[in-house]
């Protein structure tokens, strides 16, 4: 049962454009989300994140979206540059006091073509 | 530089045999864990541990073993029980913070392919 759904295991955009890499979950007990970028052969750095109870943040070209009523998030590049091909990982806390609540989405693919 | 050095990077094994996968962080983190990824697959829990010479099962820790006998250290052996161990192991860690303050955000090394032959 994948609480944490990323449904395009990949996406292609142009320089320069906006990329928009979404992900659904399931568990409304869920109540903080991350977001990692993941090169190959390297583990995942954090990125960014967002509360629940948020319904954005933003840090530089990235801002990520919440939406609890759809059970949505997204993350937003702009504008997209060719090192931000990765992987990109979402995932999600269950609040629990422990940091090993974490579900992972399994992944999308962005490349960004120059 | 702090941060977590796995090793080896790439490893392969026989059927049958047991391999032990290194994990060393030197950013004081109490808290480390051990994930698997697989194709097509999120980053799966296999064990992690919250303090020295304590340490739980994840969602997928059939086959594994893990020892916290020191802070910086938390190797994991893949043992011969363990029925599909291609993967690529992802090795983390995280402060120790309580409440709601604690994020989960995570520290992760660079990962170890490990090959059955």
């Amino acid at each position: 049962d994948q609480q944490v759904k990323q449904n395009s295991p990949s996406l292609s955009v142009q320089e320069g454009r906006i990329s928009i890499l979404n992900c659904d979950y399931t568990n409304s007990m869920f109540d903080y989300f991350l977001w990692y970028k993941k090169y190959p052969a390297e583990g995942p750095t954090f990125l960014i994140s967002i509360s629940s109870i948020k319904d954005k943040n933003e840090d530089g070209r990235f801002t990520v979206f919440l939406n609890k009523s759809a059970k949505h998030l997204s993350l937003h590049i702009v504008p997209s540059q060719p090192g931000d091909s990765a992987v990109y990982f979402c995932a999600a806390r269950k609040y629990s006091g422990s940091a090993r609540q974490l579900t992972f989405g399994s992944g999308t693919q962005l490349t960004v073509l120059p | 530089d702090g941060g977590i050095t796995q090793s080896p990077k790439y490893l392969f094994r026989k059927e049958g045999q047991n391999v032990t996968l290194s994990c060393e962080q030197n950013l004081n983190h109490d808290a480390m864990y051990w994930y698997r990824q697989d194709p097509g697959q999120g980053l799966r829990l296999i064990y992690y541990s919250q303090i020295v010479n304590d340490f739980q099962k994840g969602d997928i820790a059939e086959g594994y073993s893990v020892s916290r006998e020191k802070k910086e250290s938390f190797p994991l052996t893949v043992t011969s029980a363990q029925k599909n161990p291609t993967a690529f192991y992802l090795c983390a860690s995280s402060p120790r913070t309580s409440g709601r303050a604690n994020t989960g955000e995570l520290f992760f090394g660079e990962g170890s392919r490990l090959t059955v032959l």
